[in-house]
């Protein structure tokens, strides 16, 4: 998991209502992202920053939205118009988002259960 | 369509045996190929990264292969423990385009039993 933490690790919340997933980081990385992870499927982009107060929209933007004032901090929304919202949540960060032989580090991932 | 596929699904191996995960892509222009280990309800570790000019690369018992002409990599687990209990994820990197281009596969779901 290295310095990235997410918070809560499990999450419960009712339909209709949003949620934000907190995702930080020590290790003074450029690049945060977030992916969600279904059963079955790979992990599927939701958003990505490449530096402080730029963001762009990953594979599957749709109900969702994000925030990155700090550089360390990348938090997550699920709004109530993310139509399938009970998944699993990895944010993960890169010392670039530009260099392609960076790794990507994850943190340990949020479970959100909407009901 | 850029895509990587895994095989098997599932595996189950008895501990101190060896095996060997499957991953073929279509990913192109390809720019590297990683490797990342998944255990229950964590996130992924890396266990190795590729370029087009390298073959082989090995971790400790983890050894990683790729044929970038046949767009096939291979990861082989040698004396297993429980430890490897896991998922395995086979990623790769689209060599152009801003930020991430990653392409995940599904995973090969590895068990390891006494």
């Amino acid at each position: 998991d290295g310095g990235i933490t997410q918070s809560p690790k499990y999450l419960f919340r009712k339909e209709g209502q949003n949620v934000t997933l907190s995702c930080e980081q020590n290790l003074n990385h450029d690049a945060m992202y977030w992916y969600r992870q279904d059963p079955g499927q790979g992990l599927r982009l939701i958003y990505y920053s490449q530096i402080v107060n730029d963001f762009q929209k990953g594979d599957i933007a749709e109900g969702y939205s994000v925030s990155r004032e700090k550089k360390e901090s990348f938090p997550l929304t699920v709004t109530s118009a993310q139509k399938n919202p009970t998944a699993f949540y990895l944010c993960a960060s890169s010392p670039s988002g530009a260099d392609l032989t960076y790794e990507q580090y994850f943190g340990p991932g949020t479970r959100l259960t909407v009901t | 369509k850029n895509q990587v596929e895994q095989s098997p699904q599932s595996l189950i191996i008895l501990e101190g045996k060896n095996c060997t995960l499957q991953c073929n892509y279509t990913v192109s222009p390809f720019s590297n190929l990683r490797w990342y280990k998944q255990d229950t309800g964590r996130g992924p570790v890396s266990l190795t990264i590729m370029t087009f000019s390298e073959n082989t690369k090995s971790n400790g018992r983890y050894t990683a292969t790729l044929d970038a002409d046949t767009k096939q990599s291979s990861l082989h687990i040698t004396a297993s423990q429980l430890s490897d209990s896991a998922s395995y994820i086979c990623v790769v990197r689209l060599l152009t385009g801003g930020g991430n281009k990653l392409t995940f596969g599904t995973g090969t779901q590895l068990k390891v039993e006494l």
